[in-house]
């Protein structure tokens, strides 16, 4: 079966101190994971997808990385508008298999 | 804004009530899907429709009766809702389903309240 572990739950961080989200996942066969994040009462929005190990995006203050295990999302100086709930997504290579989504970390950044 | 349109944005609705929760986009996504999330938790698949014929329910009550009339709109009529439905509902597109560049859009979905 496949599965999503996501690390911290929950995440507190000053406004400028860099951290990760970790993202774990077991997979019979990775097609794509994907980084979404999440406002209160908004729906999520897509941030990256990665398909192969080794593989790296970036956008403004966030970088996704990814390895055969796990991906991380390296949040740079973080500013109170990155608040939010960051969730990641793995689809198995196998048919048209919907996602499988992580129960997400749920970032602050305080000023 | 997104690129996935919802309405309404909020809904309140009794026991004994029938409505309908609407979805469109305009990219050219031949997938649609419905999500329920519950607070503090992931999006929760409920249907996919692929080239607007129903490929996957993940075992969903029939009070919840999806339709998708053309390949930009999707509809789910709600009947006979308990308490315990009321939550986020999320319309979703994608180009295709399962292809490696079909990233899920979201819209900001329809909340919710059953009393």
């Amino acid at each position: 079966e496949d599965q999503v572990t996501q690390s911290p739950e929950a995440l507190r961080l000053q406004e400028g101190e860099s951290s990760s989200l970790n993202c774990s996942y077991t997979v019979s066969g990775l097609r794509g994971l994907f980084w979404y994040r999440q406002d209160p009462g908004k729906g999520p929005e897509f941030l990256f997808t990665l398909y192969s190990a080794g593989e790296e995006k970036e956008k403004e203050r966030l970088k996704a990385t990814l390895t055969k295990k796990e991906s991380f999302l390296h949040i740079t100086a973080p500013k109170p508008e990155d608040s939010a709930t960051y969730l990641c997504a793995v689809q198995a290579r196998s048919g048209n298999t919907p996602l499988v989504f992580g129960k997400g970390t749920r970032l602050s950044v305080i000023a | 804004d997104t690129e996935v349109t919802q309405t309404p944005k909020h809904l309140v609705m009794g026991m004994t009530n029938k409505k309908s929760l609407k979805c469109e986009q305009h990219m050219g996504h031949r997938a649609m899907y419905w999500y329920k999330q519950k607070a503090k938790k992931p999006p929760e698949l409920m249907f996919v429709y692929s080239y607007e014929k129903l490929s996957i329910n993940e075992s969903v009550p029939s009070r919840f009766s999806p339709e998708c009339p053309n390949s930009s709109l999707l509809n789910l009529h709600l009947h006979a809702l308990q308490p315990e439905d009321s939550a986020l509902y999320l319309c979703a597109s994608s180009q295709g389903q399962g292809g490696n560049n079909s990233p899920l859009h979201f819209g900001n979905g329809t909340r919710l309240t059953v009393t």
